[in-house]
């Protein structure tokens, strides 16, 4: 079990350049959970996966953010045309079970600085 | 949608004693879990105690505890015998379909 997996650990980029984060879960994990967040304060929800499916998606979610999980396996959420604004950590994380189980397992976090 | 509430911005406790952060909630529904997670400086989000919304015992894990109180949707940590590796962000979180965060305690442990 090698944990949560999520890369790149660093991304810069300049205003309005689109971005790519991956997720790799913990392999028996049938739910990934996607969370941004900023310095100081608590992971904001943004999306989760049961499997391949998309259950839930937050407003904060707007129309320049995708997340795909194919085959139910790894995830990608891609940011387009980013803005300074979206510069925060971006945190995945899964859990095994349905809707009433499981902790969730976090990865080390994809941080996004957009200059 | 629901909200978790930590009113402590930062809590400050000397090694050894202990030290409780405060938490509460909001929420219509009557099964869900509770968590308190754990996030040192630069490092990722560990788990520290669960709660399942349906015992009514309260959770222990070694030095941590919590206290529990579903009609009040109150759910406080209690560290005893603190140690300067429990100085970290903690985190409230409240779960059914997805995981809710409250906005964290930053707890300082002076020897």
């Amino acid at each position: 079990d090698t944990g949560v997996s999520q890369n790149p650990r660093h991304k810069i980029t300049k205003r309005g350049q689109n971005v790519t984060f991956r997720c790799d879960p913990i392999s028996e994990h049938n739910r990934l959970y996607w969370y941004r967040q900023t310095l100081g304060q608590g992971p904001e929800f943004l999306t989760y996966f049961q499997n391949e499916a998309q259950l839930e998606k937050s407003r904060l979610l707007s129309d320049r953010f995708s997340a795909e999980r194919p085959k139910g396996s790894f995830s990608t959420l891609e940011i387009q045309r980013t803005e300074q604004g979206d510069s925060a950590m971006y945190l995945c994380a899964s859990s095994f079970g349905g809707r009433l189980t499981g902790e969730l397992f976090f990865g080390e976090g994809s941080r996004l600085t957009v200059l | 949608a629901q909200t978790v509430t930590q009113s402590q911005p930062e809590m400050s406790v000397q090694e050894a004693e202990t030290v409780t952060l405060s938490c509460t909630y909001d929420t219509s529904e009557s099964d869900y879990y509770l968590f308190w997670y754990k996030q040192p400086p630069s490092r990722q989000m560990i788990l520290v105690i669960r709660q399942e919304a349906y015992k009514q015992q309260n959770a222990t894990e070694n030095r941590f505890s919590v206290n529990f109180q579903k009609a009040a949707k109150s759910f406080s940590l209690k560290i005893s015998d603190s140690q300067l590796g429990d100085a970290a962000m903690y985190f409230c979180a409240y779960k059914d379909n997805d995981m809710r965060f409250g906005a964290g305690t930053r707890l300082t442990v002076k020897p």
